[in-house]
């Protein structure tokens, strides 16, 4: 199962908005509305910021949302903070019962 | 409060084998689903497999089949991952990481360890 693709790096300013892509295939994104973004600080864990393609968990702002067309997912920022300096990482299901990351996004706010 | 708290760090020779526990507490044991997440330095996540607690069922990435086990201890709510024939590109932190069960698999994890830093060096 081949990664999933993301930018290597993305950057805006404070206050304006990002997004990040994550492209598939017809075996995963394409088929399946089971992808999921995650955000990681250096040498943190992981956090679940957007599930299902666009469903966000308890305590993540509205700021974040999430869309899928054909084989890519999208994560938008909008109104950029400072702490929103991260990497991201894009998940998706992928048939056969495995599952796939993306390569990361390094998010930089100017 | 669900918590996955994992085992310490490690440092193994080349051909050894690795095993990182993953206590879970705060929430039904056999109701959820655990996976098991790598990260080498510098580089992105990998999915490495995923044992349901409650059967004991398992399903491993096909890079990793034949060379990881997952089990777990219903006694003691404790998955655990075993890594052999250890080299050094499997110098990575692991990380247990949840995913949450309804009527239906989910395939997100809402709830992660802190990682468990192998090094592979001889």
């Amino acid at each position: 199962q081949s990664a999933l693709t993301q930018p290597a790096s993305v950057s805006g300013s404070p206050g304006q908005s990002i997004t990040i892509s994550c492209t598939g295939t017809i075996s995963d994104v394409g088929t399946y509305n089971l992808v999921s973004w995650y955000r990681q600080y250096p040498g943190k864990a992981p956090k679940l910021i957007i599930y299902e393609v666009y469903n966000r968990p308890s305590g993540i702002s509205s700021r974040f949302s999430g869309s899928k067309t054909g084989n890519t997912a999208s994560l938008s920022v909008s109104g950029l903070q400072a702490e929103d300096e991260a990497v991201y990482y894009c998940c998706s299901y992928a048939a056969g019962g495995s599952m796939v990351f993306g390569g990361g996004t390094k998010l930089t706010v100017l | 409060q669900v918590q996955l708290v994992q085992s310490g760090a490690e440092v193994k020779k080349p051909g050894a084998s690795v095993k990182v526990s993953c206590l879970t507490s705060g929430n039904t044991f056999t109701n959820d689903y655990i996976h098991w997440v790598r990260q080498a330095p510098g580089q992105g996540l990998e999915w490495m497999g995923i044992i349901n607690p409650s059967g004991g069922t398992t399903r491993y990435s096909q890079k990793f089949q034949g060379r990881v086990a997952m089990t777990r201890d219903t006694s003691t709510s404790t998955v655990y991952m075993e890594l052999g024939s250890l080299r050094s590109e499997d110098t990575a932190v692991y990380y247990c990481a949840r995913e949450p069960i309804t009527m239906e698999r989910l395939y997100y994890f809402d709830y992660w360890g802190q990682g468990t830093l192998v090094t592979v060096s001889s």
